[in-house]
């Protein structure tokens, strides 16, 4: 069945990188694109990007600057990297597969941006 | 950018109650529209896509209707597991954008 989960730091200090992996399973990753999307603490979710099964991106050009998406197929990972994060990116991390609609979301990672 | 718009955004109503929940879209999206669910636990499921149609495994008393700029989620008669949270997506125009989501509670 597919799966997807979501890792990385739990805290990360001002000003510095924040970088993600989603692990799917039950689907490839070049026929599938995945999207991460955020949630800051009581607040909606927002889309942050996209990688398509072709391997491009897209962007939320609100946070375009500062934000990458990449993958490593042969280990079935999309990989998020958001540099000079603020205490506004605080937020839960999730990412799912673009199907009409999201149709499968990993469980989400918490991530504080404090000092 | 589409901004969805959602209302109310607290509902509190009974088990077995019928409710609605509205959703706006600042200019139309052609009936391109996804309702998800949200539990207390953060997990999101989704339950409709494209107006009005039932993902795999949601139960029947959820339906969903509308066009243009204009939406809705109704749910027929309330079950213990449907208090949560619910946004609307719209996916006509990218970037894909969410409402600010609907709380429903136990009245």
């Amino acid at each position: 069945q597919v799966q997807l989960k979501e890792s990385g730091p739990g805290l990360v200090q001002p000003s510095q990188t924040l970088s993600l992996t989603c692990t799917v399973s039950g689907l490839s990753l070049t026929s599938n694109s995945v999207s991460w999307i955020r949630q800051p603490p009581g607040k909606g979710l927002e889309w942050m990007g996209v990688i398509w099964s072709n391997g491009g991106t897209d962007y939320n050009s609100a946070i375009k600057s500062r934000l990458s998406i990449s993958r490593d197929t042969s280990k079935s990972q999309v990989f998020l990297k958001m540099n000079s994060l603020q205490t506004e990116d605080t937020a839960m991390y999730f990412c799912a597969r673009n199907g009409e609609p999201f149709d499968y979301w990993g469980q989400g990672v918490m991530v504080t941006v404090s000092s | 950018d589409i901004q969805m718009t959602q209302s109310p955004s607290s509902l509190p109503a009974s088990l077995g109650e019928r409710v609605t929940i509205s959703c706006r879209a600042s200019q139309g999206i052609s009936n391109n529209l996804n309702w998800y669910q949200q539990k207390p636990d953060g997990t999101i499921k989704p339950l409709i896509y494209y107006t009005s149609n039932l993902q795999s495994g949601v139960p029947s008393r959820f339906s969903g209707s509308g066009s243009g700029t204009d939406y809705s989620l109704t749910i027929s008669s309330l079950e213990p597991e449907d208090f949560a949270m619910y946004y609307c997506q719209q996916d006509a125009s990218f970037p894909p954008t969410f409402g600010g989501g609907t709380k429903l509670e136990l009245k």
